[in-house]
């Protein structure tokens, strides 16, 4: 159970375009879904926490009018980049974890999204 | 951020030996802690975890230590075998009121030889 789909698994755009990212939880409801970054050969960074029916909140750096995330059901959390430039070519992973559960339980994290910005 | 990797530290093991994978986690105040197995090109996958009020826990061929008094945690592997490469990241909720946000640390690529 708890399994996260993330889609697309990658995707190539030419700058100063936006790509929309989708995460979906496929046997579980999530009120709150986490959006990470991860560049190559480095660790996971947490963007923003994205809350069913609410704003997003961000972590201090990442700049919310560059990723907008809408987390419109229970069960879908979407993260655009906006105006996409070479350095925004990364490793965007989703995760979530089943509130049905004890608060300590783990996230689940999707397969990622590899984006490259030419 | 929080927590950042310049580089990717790395494990060299053979097949059949035990290894130990180690952390050391940034927030004294963090209850819970877990232990990830991220392949290459893929999302991290959960392996072991554990709540702040323990200092050991088993599941199959890993074992996961808590050290709250200097912020250590370690993973311990078993019979170490080559489907066991990857990279490890330990994660910490940054909260103690109810799950909040997990942090990550910087990650160890273990690699495995036959």
């Amino acid at each position: 159970g708890a399994v996260v789909s993330q889609h697309p698994s990658w995707v190539i755009c030419k700058s100063g375009t936006s790509v929309k990212i989708e995460c979906r939880s496929l046997d579980f409801q999530a009120t709150t879904m986490f959006w990470y970054r991860q560049f190559p050969k480095q660790s996971l960074m947490l963007m923003a926490t994205s809350n069913e029916g609410s704003k997003a909140t961000y972590e201090q750096g990442v700049e919310k009018d560059k990723f907008l995330i809408n987390h419109a059901s229970l069960t879908l959390s979407t993260l655009t980049v906006t105006s996409a430039h070479p350095e925004d070519s990364s490793f965007y992973i989703c995760s979530a974890r089943d509130p049905a559960r004890s608060y300590n339980s783990p996230l689940h994290f999707g397969n990622g999204t590899r984006l490259t910005v030419t | 951020g929080e927590s950042v990797g310049l580089h990717l530290p790395t494990l060299s093991v053979q097949e059949g030996d035990n290894s130990i994978i180690n952390c050391a986690y940034s927030n004294s105040a963090s209850d819970y802690f877990i232990w990830y197995k991220q392949e290459s090109g893929k999302g991290p996958q959960f392996i072991i975890d554990i709540r702040s009020n323990m200092d050991k826990r088993q599941g199959q061929r890993v074992t996961v230590l808590l050290n709250k008094t200097v912020k250590h945690l370690s993973l311990q592997i078993a019979a170490t075998q080559p489907g066991d490469s990857a990279v490890y990241f330990c994660a910490e909720n940054h909260g103690n009121t109810g799950f909040q946000k997990l942090v990550f640390g910087t990650g160890t690529r273990l690699l495995v030889s036959p």
